[in-house]
């Protein structure tokens, strides 16, 4: 099946300083890219949804100026996290859909996620 | 908005017995239905999904359900085995929307007893 790749897997980082994720699709051209959230013992939250070549949709709470997402090309979108705090620290996700083969089929391929840690 | 209601939130079993999975959905314009296995640390998988032209999708020891008159799907995993213990989640999304947005239930956490 399809590929997404997340790096870093796991960052840890001082309160104030900004981490940047990314998400690539290795094998396939992605125009949709989703982030998630995922606290410890519960569900994925969406925060945004990444479009190539357009801005972001986020979802409501979700700070734009707190969580930069970028979608520069087919393959790749990142988020970064701002001044991040130690409230920020959470498991990042990221999926992407195939904006070509495998659109009806509906399937999103996920990461295997970034553990953020804000010391 | 779209909303998933997953149950139950813990479910132990012995090997080899039968484990299901219930969720209900909000919005009747919801027509795809994918199961997710998350393992610890580990980005969710897909295990199973289903449309909603069809009532039943089998996969070996997975099947799952879907019932449109009343918005419930169900995973049902047979002859469990140690290996199945992990965290399941549902999901519902609307193909035809362009965003393809995918919301998940709160999540099951399986635990096959050996």
């Amino acid at each position: 099946g399809a590929v997404v790749s997340q790096h870093p897997s796991w960052v840890i980082c001082k309160s104030g300083t900004s981490v940047k994720i990314e998400c690539r699709s290795l094998d396939f051209q992605a125009t949709t890219m989703f982030w998630y959230r995922q606290f410890p013992k519960q569900s994925l939250m969406l925060m945004a949804t990444s479009n190539e070549g357009s801005k972001a949709t986020y979802e409501q709470g979700v700070e734009k100026d707190k969580f930069l997402i970028n979608h520069a090309s087919l393959t790749l979108s990142t988020l970064t996290v701002t001044s991040a705090h130690p409230e920020d620290s959470s498991f990042y996700i990221c999926s992407a859909r195939d904006g070509f083969g495998l659109a009806v089929s509906g399937e999103l391929f996920f990461g295997e996620g970034s553990r953020l840690t804000v010391l | 908005g779209e909303n998933v209601e997953q149950h139950p939130s813990t479910l132990s079993v012995q090997e080899g017995d039968s484990a299901v999975i219930k969720c209900t959905y909000s919005d009747s314009a919801s027509n795809y239905f994918p199961w997710y296995k998350q393992e610890l640390g580990k980005g969710p998988q897909l295990i199973i999904d289903i449309r909603s032209n069809v009532g039943e999708k089998k996969d070996q020891r997975i099947a799952v359900t879907l019932n449109k008159t009343a918005k419930h799907f169900s995973l049902h995993i047979t002859e469990t085995q140690p290996e199945d213990s992990a965290v399941y989640f549902c999901a519902a999304r609307k193909l035809s929307s362009n965003t393809g947005k995918l919301i998940f239930g709160q999540g099951t956490t399986l635990q096959v007893k050996p």
